[in-house]
């Protein structure tokens, strides 16, 4: 079955550190993943995703994403974390058994960054 | 220029009453769909539509039916109202997805209590 875990509810992290929010996938198939952010009461947006190549794939607002084959993982990261990074993290895999290629979300991660 | 966009924002209804949400999309894409966020932020499909056809249809409740007049619009009708309803109800768009990795776009969400 395709799906997607998301293993951390929270992840907390100083302001200017480094951030991971994990997500670890399985699909049969070609994976094609991706990473939404969803603000307080705000749709989500999105972020990056990976459908083939460089296993780096960079996003928005400073945000990217390794995949991993080995470890079926695609983690997002930055290098640097801001206040106004705090949101709800979503990784989504692209479901492709049926046409229209619904997503799968992930139970969703909320980052929280303190100055 | 709102490329996805959903009215109601919010909507406060009684148990038993009949409500629709509108959705419209200007980016000219063909593919459209409703997921439901419950309380938990749990992201689920729900519909989605491929030029005004009908192609994923998850267990939802015959309760809720969605509508396509045409390809940059989505209406999600929801009859007899119960208090399980109450969600957020996102409308997406995308292109037609034949490799998988055409991204969603969402629309900002429909708040919808049923008291």
């Amino acid at each position: 079955a395709q799906s997607v875990a998301q293993p951390e509810d929270q992840v907390n992290v100083a302001e200017g550190n480094p951030l991971t929010v994990k997500c670890t996938y399985s699909v049969s198939g070609n994976p094609y993943l991706f990473w939404y952010v969803q603000y307080p009461n705000r749709g989500l947006q999105f972020l990056l995703k990976y459908i083939t190549g460089d296993n780096l794939v960079k996003g928005s607002y400073g945000f990217e994403a390794e995949f991993n084959k080995s470890q079926t993982s695609f983690h997002l990261k930055k290098p640097s974390a801001l206040v106004s990074d705090s949101a709800l993290y979503f990784c989504a895999v692209r479901d492709l058994r049926n046409q229209g290629g619904k997503l799968i979300f992930g139970q969703g991660t909320e980052l929280s960054v303190k100055p | 220029d709102t490329a996805v966009s959903q009215t109601p924002k919010y909507l406060v209804t009684q148990m038993g009453n009949d409500k629709s949400i509108k959705c419209e999309q200007n980016l000219g894409h063909d593919t459209m769909y409703w997921y439901k966020q419950d309380s938990k932020k749990f992201l689920k499909i729900m519909f989605s539509y491929n030029n005004k056809e009908l192609i994923i249809n998850e267990t939802v409740p015959n309760r809720f039916s969605p509508k396509s007049p045409d390809k940059a619009h989505l209406n999600l009708h929801i009859n007899s109202l119960e208090l399980g309803d109450s969600a957020v109800y996102f409308c997406a768009s995308s292109q037609a997805a034949p490799t998988g990795g055409e991204t969603q776009y969402f629309g900002p969400g429909t708040r919808l209590l049923v008291l």
